[in-house]
């Protein structure tokens, strides 16, 4: 079974500051872990994925992910937070037997940017 | 990457109704799934269209609420059926390719 905990449902930065969304998973496979985001009335968006590959993601607009087997984490980072990055991130878990790709989401988790 | 297309956009309808939304895909795709995000809260996944075979559901839900639809590789369609208030959601369809899903925008349902 697959699941993803992320730990805190609302974040609060103020412009310029670090963002740090944190995302544990658990997985009976080797999983792929993706970030998405979802602004307001907006579709879901790819910030980043991890596949196998670098244990270090990069995704767009400044987003980075690592990925921890050891604490089974994948927290999402900026270095300096922006007014657009508000909005909703969603910590997602796939992968399974027989190249399954079906999506777990985590609760999600609102980013709130101050100015 | 794959474009997917779904609609109607949006909808109210009527209590004890129902509503079909299509899902389009510009490309094939390996499988494809329809979610609910519930005002204010994740996105759950509801079933698995399987081509040409019955849907694979989640628990909680069930063919007789949620009947799906997939004749081909890039196309499937999701009906709410006897819809009550409750059903006010929105609901997505996603299509995977080798390793990432791509969503389509959404349909949002309203239930009066």
């Amino acid at each position: 079974a697959q699941s993803v905990t992320q730990l805190d449902s609302h974040v609060s930065v103020s412009e310029g500051t670090p963002v740090l969304l944190r995302c544990n998973y658990s997985s009976s496979y080797s999983p792929s872990l993706f970030w998405y985001v979802q602004h307001p009335n907006k579709g879901l968006q790819l910030l980043l994925k991890y596949t196998s590959a670098a244990t270090l993601v990069k995704g767009i607009n400044g987003f980075e992910a690592e990925f921890k087997k050891s604490e089974t984490s994948f927290h999402l980072t900026k270095p300096s937070a922006h007014m657009s990055d508000a909005a909703e991130y969603f910590c997602v878990v796939s992968g399974g037997a027989s190249g399954t790709y079906k999506y777990i989401f985590g609760t999600g988790t609102r980013l709130k940017v101050l100015a | 990457s794959a474009v997917i297309s779904q609609k109607p956009s949006r909808d109210i309808c009527q209590r004890g109704t129902s509503l079909t939304i299509q899902c389009q895909v510009d490309s094939q795709v390996t499988m494809m799934f329809w979610y609910r995000q519930q005002p204010g809260q994740s996105l759950t996944l509801i079933a698995t269209a399987n081509q040409g075979s019955e849907a694979t559901y989640e628990s909680g839900f069930v063919i007789d609420k949620f009947p799906i639809s997939r004749p081909n590789l890039t196309f499937s369609t999701l009906t709410v059926s006897n819809l009550s208030p409750e059903d006010s959601s929105i609901y997505l369809c996603s299509g995977t390719g080798d390793t990432e899903a791509f969503f389509g925008q959404g349909t949002r349902l309203t239930v009066v």
